[in-house]
């Protein structure tokens, strides 16, 4: 089974700053990750996939980069309404999420 | 639009049954792989089981391997999930979920609890 460890587990920053969560699978998962949004009473939302891809109308705002084992999600120009749990997933063999990243306005 | 919508949840014993449905709407579900992912309430993400477009193939993870089933019936655009032998760690919001470039939507979910 591939682990997906995600870091860090919170995190706070400034309106209009920028954030980086990293994910670090356990084997090479050939780009197959995805990322989530998820706030409360929601399901969670799909913002990017395949590493990078955004869906759309997701805001440029949010990114992803990564290959092999290594792959980071960054959100940039903060905005109140990125409160939120953001999860990874990887999709190359079944399925694993990332223990997840809540993220605080300071 | 896409919409999923659980439902089925509720409070069951240990070693207890119930069955989940979803019900799919704006899209068309025979053309999709579907699954369960499920919210503890440690806030973990799991897969718990998915269900190939026709029906034919079914995954699952070790935790819930002889315990649960998914199944679809394509004529009523509905999934399913049935859980027997329920633990106290199988408690949780269980999430019905379209299968495309990982999971690309997702219902509101609906809530388990095992408890005596």
């Amino acid at each position: 089974d591939i682990q997906m460890t995600q870091s860090p587990s919170s995190l706070s920053a400034s309106l209009g700053g920028k954030v980086t969560i990293t994910c670090k699978a356990s084997q090479d998962i050939n780009k197959y990750i995805a990322w989530y949004q998820h706030k409360p009473g929601k399901g969670p939302r799909l913002l990017i996939h395949y590493t990078s891809t955004l869906q759309p109308g997701i805001p440029s705002r949010f990114s992803g980069s990564g290959s092999g084992r290594d792959y980071s999600f960054s959100i940039s120009n903060l905005e109140p309404e990125d409160i939120a749990t953001y999860y990874c997933l990887q999709y190359d063999n079944l399925y694993t999420f990332g223990g997840g990243t809540k993220l605080e306005i300071k | 639009d896409v919409k999923l919508v659980e439902s089925g949840g509720g409070l069951v014993k240990p070693g207890g049954s119930l069955k989940l449905s979803c019900a799919a709407s704006g899209f068309t579900f025979s053309s999709y792989t579907m699954s369960w992912v499920r919210q503890t309430p440690e806030k973990r993400l799991e897969w718990v089981a998915t269900i190939s477009s026709g029906g034919s193939y079914t995954y699952y993870p070790d935790s819930v391997k002889g315990r649960f089933t998914i199944s679809r019936d394509n004529a009523k655009n509905t999934l399913y999930l049935q859980m027997s032998s329920l633990k106290s760690e199988d408690t949780a919001m269980y999430y019905c979920t379209r299968d495309r470039e990982g999971f690309d939507y997702w219902g509101q979910g609906t809530t388990l609890t095992v408890s005596s």
